[in-house]
């Protein structure tokens, strides 16, 4: 069985400041690892992947395989990063998604 | 281009009734998703087709809850009969194959069961 867990529910911090938030999988394979985002009255929409290894919005992700983890990470946060985030995985072509984590960037 | 549309956008209904939710997901897209989302929670997989076969349906509560996908297209989902616990936002997404691909969210209905 595949688990995504998202240990924190709310994550609140100053604008400028870093952030990080915490993702940590269960499969048994190689997973496909993304982080999706629900901003305010809008749609949930992919943010990243790990497989493009790439920054979008300044957030970048790294898929740690001996901790089962893919952290979500940004430097310098900005007030219009609060948002809601989900991690997911896929695996065997079945997605699962974790509860997600609320972010709030104060000013 | 035209994202996932859904519908309806939101629904009352009382418990034992039945309901049904619409999903046209972006063209070409093989791959359609439901999801239950539970208020604090995150999206719940029900069903999974790949154009118009089931390739996953292993957490859809079948005694009461079907969907279909005709013509590999649009996508319907049913309750019958509902409980108070189906109280959540019901989400459609479609993406352009199974693995490694984008999903594609609709805007989800809402749905409450008195």
């Amino acid at each position: 069985a595949q688990r995504v867990t998202q240990p924190e529910k709310l994550l609140s911090v100053f604008k400028g400041a870093p952030v990080e938030l915490k993702c940590n999988y269960s499969y048994s394979g190689s997973p496909e690892l993304f982080w999706y985002v629900q901003y305010s009255r809008q749609r949930l929409q992919l943010l990243l992947r790990h497989i493009s290894r790439e920054s979008i919005k300044g957030f970048t992700a790294d898929l740690n395989k001996g901790e089962t983890s893919f952290h979500l990470k940004k430097p310098f946060a900005q007030e219009e990063d609060s948002a809601m985030y989900y991690c997911a995985l896929t695996g065997a072509g079945k997605s699962t998604f974790g509860d997600g984590t609320t972010l709030t960037v104060k000013p | 281009e035209a994202g996932v549309a859904q519908s309806p956008r939101y629904k009352i209904i009382e418990k034992r009734q039945s309901v049904a939710f619409w999903c046209n997901p972006i063209s070409g897209h093989a791959t359609l998703y439901w999801y239950q989302q539970i208020l604090g929670q995150g999206p719940k997989l029900l069903i999974q087709f790949q154009n118009n076969g089931v390739v996953d349906d292993s957490q859809l509560p079948k005694d009461r809850f079907s969907a279909e996908r005709l013509k590999g297209v649009d996508s319907t989902l049913k309750i019958q009969p509902a409980k108070l616990e189906d109280s959540a936002v019901y989400l459609c997404a479609s993406s352009l194959g199974r693995v490694s691909y984008e999903q594609y969210f609709g805007p989800g209905t809402r749905l409450t069961v008195t």
